[in-house]
């Protein structure tokens, strides 16, 4: 089955800076790749996805990259704000019907005021 | 509109002790599913379902059943609950099969003692 990979498992920048979060998976057939940010006593949210059909998504300060040949991917943010700290998860997906989400063991983002 | 909703939110449990978890949604999604969310781990598949009075397994169903029998509800049932069932679980939707993204609902914190 897949398997996924993600590090850092904790990321503490300054306000301001960027930060990386990258991901890699084992299975070729996977064909969408969504980002969640995870707050104390939430559930995940949904903050950005890309499907394997292009290599770069962007949504103002996040954006996401998928290299498929190397099968890994990646969530950018840029000028972090203190409300960007949280647990962020990557996922993996193929397109069977049931299309469950394979994650990441996650990354802890501390950002630094 | 609550989007995905799960009660109870708390829930200690003697070892052997039965419960249920109800997962809610008002999206009319047609995909369902059951993750468990152990510390320094990814979320991982227990079940899902496709529609209205279909259910199947995933990665980790030992010690679980579920059902559907109305559209905007998903129940986990625990039969004789374990220590290792000690977690938080987490419903999530799908709106179709031509759809990716899934929603999370906010979790139930389980204890098992």
């Amino acid at each position: 089955g897949e398997n996924v990979e993600q590090h850092p498992s904790t990321l503490s920048v300054q306000e301001g800076d960027s930060a990386v979060i990258k991901c890699t998976y084992s299975d070729s057939a996977s064909n969408y790749f969504p980002w969640y940010k995870q707050e104390l006593g939430k559930g995940p949210q949904l903050i950005i996805d890309i499907r394997s059909n292009v290599g770069e998504k962007k949504d103002q300060r996040i954006a996401v990259t998928l290299n498929k040949t190397a099968k890994h991917f990646s969530l950018h943010i840029t000028e972090t704000q203190p409300e960007d700290s949280a647990v962020y998860f990557c996922a993996a997906s193929r397109d069977t019907g049931r299309r469950a989400l394979t994650f990441g063991s996650g990354t802890r983002l501390q950002v630094q005021p | 509109n609550a989007g995905v909703t799960q009660t109870p939110k708390f829930r200690v449990l003697k070892t052997g002790q039965s419960m249920t978890l109800l997962c809610a949604q008002d999206m009319n999604h047609e995909y369902m599913y059951w993750y468990r969310q152990d510390p320094g781990m990814g979320l991982r598949l227990i079940h899902y379902s496709v529609g209205e009075g279909t259910t199947a397994k995933g990665e980790v169903p030992d010690g679980y059943n579920v059902s559907r029998l109305k559209k905007q509800n998903f129940l986990l049932g625990l039969e004789s609950a374990a220590p290792s069932q000690t977690s938080v679980y987490f419903c999530a939707t799908r709106r179709s099969l031509a759809s990716y993204e899934q929603y999370f609902g906010p979790g139930t914190r389980l204890t098992v003692t």
